[in-house]
């Protein structure tokens, strides 16, 4: 199993652009979640799915960031325009689901975003 | 709101030198805790889960424990490949059958030869 596979690994990019970050959970997880690591605040939830379905979007700082998951197999991270404050590590996970928790979240490698 | 707390923040140690790691926590109704291990430029990485207090569980050179208030990660004899950052984490028994994840800031641990 090739584990969770996020795409880029490094984001630099210009204040104001669009910014698209992506994430292929691993086969037959139902639950997928993203994070956000700082050092200031550590690893915080931003979304989760589950069967591809938003359950908590909460932790989605503000309008600028949008999340997707059209099918089992595939997410992305949108934040339209970007800022220098949304600079980070970005982490996709995913689980088996509800009831299979005790396996923990398998995180990919994450996506290193700069804002400049 | 669920919260915790790892302390120390980083942690520095001999080859050899045993320790543990703290983490206190607030959760209403805690469904499991978590514990992982994040190397630089990586995600984290599942190391444990305890559901209930007085639960260990056991790893090569380490062990983590439970109380109802806090968890440990006792490291007998480290060893320079165990220095990382040890990240603890809670999941609540939710109300609508749903719950996530809810870290610490971790611990960062240097084992020096």
């Amino acid at each position: 199993d090739a584990g969770v596979i996020q795409s880029p690994r490094h984001e630099v990019t210009e204040m104001g652009q669009e910014v698209t970050l992506r994430c292929k959970p691993i086969s037959g997880h139902n639950s997928l979640f993203w994070y956000r690591q700082t050092m200031m605040r550590g690893l915080e939830l931003l979304i989760y799915f589950n069967n591809n379905v938003p359950i908590d979007d909460s932790g989605m700082p503000e309008d600028r960031f949008s999340a997707k998951m059209p099918n089992a197999s595939f997410s992305t991270l949108k934040i339209q325009p970007s800022e220098p404050r949304d600079s980070a590590v970005y982490f996709c996970a995913s689980n088996r689901g509800e009831g299979q928790g005790h396996y923990g979240y398998t995180f990919g490698s994450g996506t290193r975003l700069t804002v400049v | 709101e669920d919260q915790v707390t790892q302390s120390p923040e980083a942690l520095r140690l001999q080859e050899g030198e045993s320790s543990s790691l703290n983490c206190s926590y607030t959760v209403s109704g805690l469904r499991g805790l978590f514990w992982y291990r994040q190397d630089p430029g990586k995600g984290p990485e599942f190391l444990f889960t305890l559901y209930s207090a007085g639960e260990e569980k056991e790893k090569e050179r380490l062990k983590a424990t439970l109380t109802k208030k806090e968890s440990f990660l006792h490291i007998t004899a480290p060893k320079p490949e165990d220095s990382a950052t040890y990240l603890c984490a809670v999941q609540a028994a939710g109300n609508s059958g749903y719950s996530t994840l809810t870290f610490g800031k971790g611990t960062m641990l240097l084992v020096s030869p």
